[in-house]
């Protein structure tokens, strides 16, 4: 069974730090990773999206990195700002006709002014 | 192009009775996921629906069911709840095998 876990689970730094969140998995045979945003009680927000073929993408100041080989993602966000805190979930799927994601349990991050 | 929708934002039963939370699908988008999502965790995968059948399950018993309609928006139904099942519960679409879109969630709180 694929297990996702995200360290740290929690984070606070002052506006303007540049920071990484990673994620790792056990099962290194994965489809898709997906890197999501979540603020309090809301849904999820797609950041990045990682397919089978690709190792990197990059959004503005956001930049996923996959290394499938040894089962680890790690998300790059510069020059922090407040409304960046959320919680930051990464998930992975499993097949191509089948897009079950295993999501980590997230990243708090608190970004300070 | 409208994203994706749920209903009702939050709902409030009491154990025993039996809820049915809605979807509709980001236009263009053929499948449709539940998760559930306890306080504090990642969420969970419920079951998936690909062209109105299903396309896989996880780890959920069979009171969780669903349905998925030509237009591809779906329904999740809960018999039987018990306080456990009180969680946000999300509804992603995508094309098959592409990345997921969510929707805002359903709170469920069960007394």
């Amino acid at each position: 069974k694929q297990e996702v876990t995200q360290i740290p689970a929690a984070l606070s730094v002052p506006e303007g730090e540049n920071l990484v969140l990673n994620c790792s998995f056990t099962d290194s045979a994965i489809y898709n990773l997906q890197w999501f945003r979540q603020d309090p009680g809301k849904g999820l927000t797609s950041l990045l999206l990682i397919q089978s073929s690709q190792r990197e993408q990059t959004s503005g100041r956001l930049n996923a990195s996959l290394d499938k080989s040894s089962g680890r993602s790690t998300l790059y966000i510069a020059a922090s700002q407040p409304g960046d805190s959320a919680t930051y979930l990464c998930a992975v799927s499993r097949g191509s006709n089948f897009n079950k994601f295993y999501f980590g349990s997230g990243t708090k991050l608190n970004v300070k002014p | 192009e409208t994203g994706v929708t749920q209903s009702p934002t939050h709902l409030i039963k009491t154990r025993g009775q039996q809820v049915t939370l809605r979807c509709s699908s980001q236009s263009g988008h053929n499948t449709v996921s539940w998760y559930q999502q306890a306080l504090g965790q990642g969420p969970q995968f419920i079951f998936q629906y690909y062209r109105e059948e299903e396309n896989g399950r996880g780890n959920f018993p069979p009171r969780f069911s669903g349905l998925q309609f030509p237009n591809y928006s779906s329904e999740l139904n809960v018999n039987a709840l018990e306080l456990d099942d009180s969680a946000l519960y999300l509804c992603a679409s995508s094309l098959v095998s592409e990345g997921q879109f969510f929707g805002p969630g359903t709170r469920l709180t069960v007394l």
